[in-house]
């Protein structure tokens, strides 16, 4: 079953204000990858955390992973209609070699 | 190409028929997954291939699925008497397999089933 949780599953924001997404696992996570899959795409890799309480910074988007390494986030400031689409974490869980992808949050950016 | 690529990119079957889905990575990456996506769901696995390692086919829901990888390469994954339950978008994606398979995954386009 799905062992990666993502929250909110919808998320609707006026274009400017700010929107985070985030990711809670059951069970340690070795890394953590984001994805963007744009209405009609496929999944586009964003970044990917492996160090515990990392933090990395793309332009407006700024990612976290946890201290114990089950949670992760990703905000972005000042959303822009450009930002539209459903966002993905996805994680490594322990050994495995397999990526187990969250539900995704679908972000909808009104002007 | 450069990318992953898909085949075919819609395939549109009757309920009980056999489909082959086929995938050609990246040249040189050496992971393969498949997916599956619903409409408006996340991805789910499907299996994993790793060089010359056996495949991870953990995420294989039923005994009608199945999938291959010739030649470290191109992968099909094959679904017997399809189901409607079956239909959804299949999602390939390869990476370089390097730092223990820790690295990003690129996708294709997807093949989108739909069993009638």
């Amino acid at each position: 079953g799905q062992q990666v949780m993502q929250i909110p599953q919808y998320q609707h924001v006026q274009e400017g204000e700010d929107f985070t997404t985030y990711c809670n696992s059951s069970t340690t996570l070795s890394n953590i990858q984001w994805y963007k899959q744009r209405p009609g795409g496929h999944p586009v890799f964003l970044i990917q955390l492996v160090k515990s309480g990392e933090v990395k910074k793309q332009k407006r988007l700024t990612f976290q992973f946890g201290e114990a390494k089950k949670n992760s986030s990703l905000h972005i400031t000042a959303t822009q209609t450009t930002d539209v689409g459903t966002y993905f974490c996805a994680g490594r869980i322990g050994s495995a070699r397999q990526l187990t992808f969250g539900s995704g949050t679908q972000l909808t950016v009104l002007p | 190409g450069a990318g992953v690529s898909q085949s075919p990119s819609n395939k549109v079957t009757e309920k009980g028929k056999d489909v082959e889905l086929r995938c050609d990575p990246i040249s040189g990456h050496t992971a393969l997954y498949w997916y599956r996506q619903s409409l408006g769901q996340g991805l789910e696995f499907l299996i994993y291939f790793q060089g010359n390692s056996a495949p991870d086919k953990s995420g294989l829901p039923s005994d009608r699925f199945s999938a291959e990888r010739t030649g470290g390469s191109v992968s099909t994954l094959t679904i017997q008497r399809t189901q409607q339950e079956d239909s959804a978008v299949y999602l390939c994606a390869s990476s370089s397999g390097l730092a223990g398979g820790a690295g990003e995954l690129f996708f294709g386009e997807g093949s989108r089933l739909t069993v009638l």
